[in-house]
């Protein structure tokens, strides 16, 4: 199974902060990537696939880069409803495989 | 609008069997690929099951393989988790996910709130 790593598993920031959450997989997996946001208590909610696209009603703060092993996701300005756990999931192989998450806290 | 609502989460003991509901609607269902994705407490998310959009091909995590089966009934725009043997570790909650309809884009865009299963004696 491709293993996916998220770091860091877990970030501090302030309303207004860039924050960079990197995913790496444990092999080559293309753009086959999506990045998914879930707050507590809530399901998850797909923010980004293909590694870069920005599902449809996501706002343009968030944005997705890389390809291959490396891939990161950004939020330019933190907003409050942005404090949640961001998940990255692999759809390169089966089985489908998340990282670990990376929660963002105030 | 696109819905979809697990049903069927239970306390049952080790052992046991359990049967998970999840009722599409808003959508056609039965040309999308679905899948079953779940969360033990305070941890991550764990793909556990896909079923394709014509029912004939299932793909299973090995936490669940030989154990659980997916299935699908298009009459009734529904899909269904058949969990036997169940263990303490497969407490969770139990998520149905809809995979996208995209070109080349097997992502999760729609989810169900989820259903709980507590596995305990």
């Amino acid at each position: 199974a491709i293993r996916m790593t998220q770091y860091p598993s877990s970030v501090s920031a302030s309303t207004g902060d860039r924050v960079t959450i990197t995913c790496r997989a444990s092999q080559g997996i293309s753009s086959y990537l999506a990045w998914y946001q879930q707050k507590s208590g809530s399901a998850p909610k797909l923010l980004i696939y293909s590694a870069a696209t920005l599902q449809s009603g996501v706002p343009s703060r968030f944005t997705g880069s890389g390809s291959g092993t490396d891939f990161t996701l950004t939020i330019s300005c933190l907003q409050s409803e942005d404090f949640a756990t961001y998940y990255c999931q692999q759809y390169y192989t089966y089985p489908r495989t998340f990282g670990q998450g990376t929660k963002v806290e105030f | 609008e696109v819905q979809l609502e697990e049903s069927g989460g239970d306390l049952v003991q080790p052992g046991g069997s359990l049967r998970l509901s999840c009722a599409a609607s808003g959508f056609t269902f039965n040309i999308y690929n679905m899948n079953w994705v779940r969360q033990a407490p305070g941890r991550g998310l764990e793909w556990i099951s896909y079923i394709s959009s014509s029912g004939a091909t299932m793909y299973y995590a090995d936490s669940v393989k030989g154990r659980f089966s997916i299935s699908r009934d298009s009459a009734k725009d529904s899909l269904y988790l058949q969990m036997n043997s169940l263990r303490a570790e497969d407490t969770a909650v139990y998520y149905c996910a809809r995979e996208s309809g995209r070109f080349g884009d097997y992502s999760f865009d729609y989810w169900g709130r989820g259903t709980l299963v507590t596995v305990s004696s």
